[in-house]
């Protein structure tokens, strides 16, 4: 258990919809990361957090936005579902001082 | 932008066998490189090495760092059935940002 948390472990939807994922980061640490897992894409780093500000952004589509919140927990909202938004979701956390991230047990979303 | 090439992409080993990952990138002020397994669930944490800390060693899996040539391998030995997974490689540029490869699956017959 890495003590990341998020919320739900299975998502099933249909196109057009719009989800929330939760995710709240280990005690202590002020670093929120947002990854998307595919088959054929691997890893792939979505936005990253540091104590509720925006730090850095990677592949996120315009439909999908996420925020943290002052109790440092997180959130990443995916809008105008499509069926290659099907993947599974991870939050990461990190303290201030070391790069190492600690993941949750991700987020499974299927979109029909 | 930020690279991370993981070799093989995928390996079939036998109980007992040695196996070496390779993980070669390039990076933007370049800070540290990780090494994690993926199990069926989340990616857990195996190394980290930096500029201070080239080598490291766990028990059966150690893990060097070349800085000069920008490549790392992760070595396994005496591999068992529970080291089947995907390893993945990381590697943290500013920001502590990190670029994953697409990782290595390793499955281990018995």
């Amino acid at each position: 258990d890495s003590g990341v948390t998020q919320t739900p472990k299975h998502l099933i939807t249909a196109t057009g919809q719009r989800v929330t994922l939760r995710c709240s980061p280990r005690s202590g640490d002020l670093s929120v990361y947002w990854y998307q897992q595919s088959l054929d894409q691997g890893l792939q780093f979505l936005i990253q957090y540091y104590n509720g500000e925006e730090r850095a952004k990677g592949n996120i589509l315009e439909r999908f936005s996420a925020q943290q919140f002052p109790d440092l927990h997180s959130e990443l909202n995916l809008s105008s579902l499509e069926l290659g938004d099907s993947a599974l979701y991870f939050c990461a956390s990190s303290s201030p001082q070391s790069p190492n991230q600690f993941f949750g047990p991700g987020t499974r979303l299927t979109v029909l | 932008e930020d690279k991370v090439v993981q070799s093989p992409l995928s390996l079939v080993v036998h109980e007992g066998d040695t196996v070496t990952l390779n993980c070669s990138y390039e990076v933007t002020n370049f800070r540290s490189l990780l090494w994690y397994k993926q199990e069926k669930k989340a990616p857990t944490f195996l190394f980290m090495l930096t500029s201070s800390g080239i080598e490291k060693k766990s028990g059966r899996l150690s893990s060097i760092l070349d800085k000069k040539e920008l490549f790392s391998i992760l070595n396994i030995t005496a591999t068992q059935t529970g080291d089947s997974a995907i390893y993945l490689c990381a590697v943290g540029g500013s920001n502590y940002k990190l670029t994953f490869g697409k990782g290595t699956l390793l499955t281990v017959n018995p």
